[in-house]
């Protein structure tokens, strides 16, 4: 059984600071990573998508790496703004399996 | 390009009653999936649909029931509800019958049982 943990499961910054959230999954032999976004009571957005191939995805200020060995995954915001309040979730996918193993979420507050 | 859309997006259900929810998955998706989402936790698999067929199920019992139709639309069906099946229910949707290209979910529907 895949176990997804998320740590810190809470997170406060001011304005500008770089974010740093950790994603770590027990089974190794992921497919690929997801990492969503979740406002209050909203669906999910998709973030990014690692394939188990690849070491890391970027799309604008957001990077996130896959170290699949050691089973951790991390997402890097950078030069963060008061809109990027939310609840981020990463969400494992293991191979042969159909159903993503999701983390509960680190909630962070960005400071005006 | 419309994503996943689910309907409705608010439901308030007595306990013992029944509830469908709905969900269209996004366009040149064929896969559906359905996650429950408890305040405060991360989504929990409930079954995947693919070909009409259900391909795999989480651990939910058996009053959790779904359907998928030939343009892909699904239907979650939940009998005798009880007050834990309070939830935000979330579907998810991918193409090709995999996840080489991730899921995309739509915005729920936040189920209360009073």
């Amino acid at each position: 059984k895949q176990e997804v943990t998320q740590i810190p499961a809470a997170l406060s910054v001011p304005e500008g600071e770089n974010l740093v959230l950790n994603c770590s999954f027990t089974d190794s032999a992921i497919y690929n990573l997801q990492w969503f976004r979740q406002d209050p009571g909203k669906g999910l957005t998709s973030l990014l998508l690692i394939q188990s191939s690849q070491r890391e995805q970027t799309s604008g200020r957001l990077n996130a790496s896959l170290d699949k060995s050691s089973g951790r995954s991390t997402l890097y915001i950078a030069a963060s703004q008061p809109g990027d309040s939310a609840t981020y979730l990463c969400a494992a996918l293991r191979s042969n399996d159909y159903k993503l193993s999701f983390g509960a979420g680190t909630t962070v507050t960005v400071r005006a | 390009d419309a994503g996943v859309t689910q309907s409705p997006t608010h439901l308030i259900k007595t306990r013992g009653q029944q509830v469908t929810l709905r969900c269209s998955p996004k366009s040149g998706h064929d896969t559906v999936s359905w996650y429950q989402q408890a305040l405060g936790q991360g989504p929990q698999f409930i079954f995947q649909y693919y070909e009409e067929e259900e391909r795999q199920r989480g651990n939910f019992p058996d009053r959790f029931s779904g359907h998928q139709y030939p343009n892909y639309s699904s239907e979650l069906n939940v009998n005798a509800l009880l007050l834990g099946d309070s939830a935000l229910y979330l579907c998810a949707s991918s193409p090709s019958g995999t996840g080489d290209y991730g899921y995309t979910f739509g915005s729920g529907t936040r189920l209360t049982v009073v």
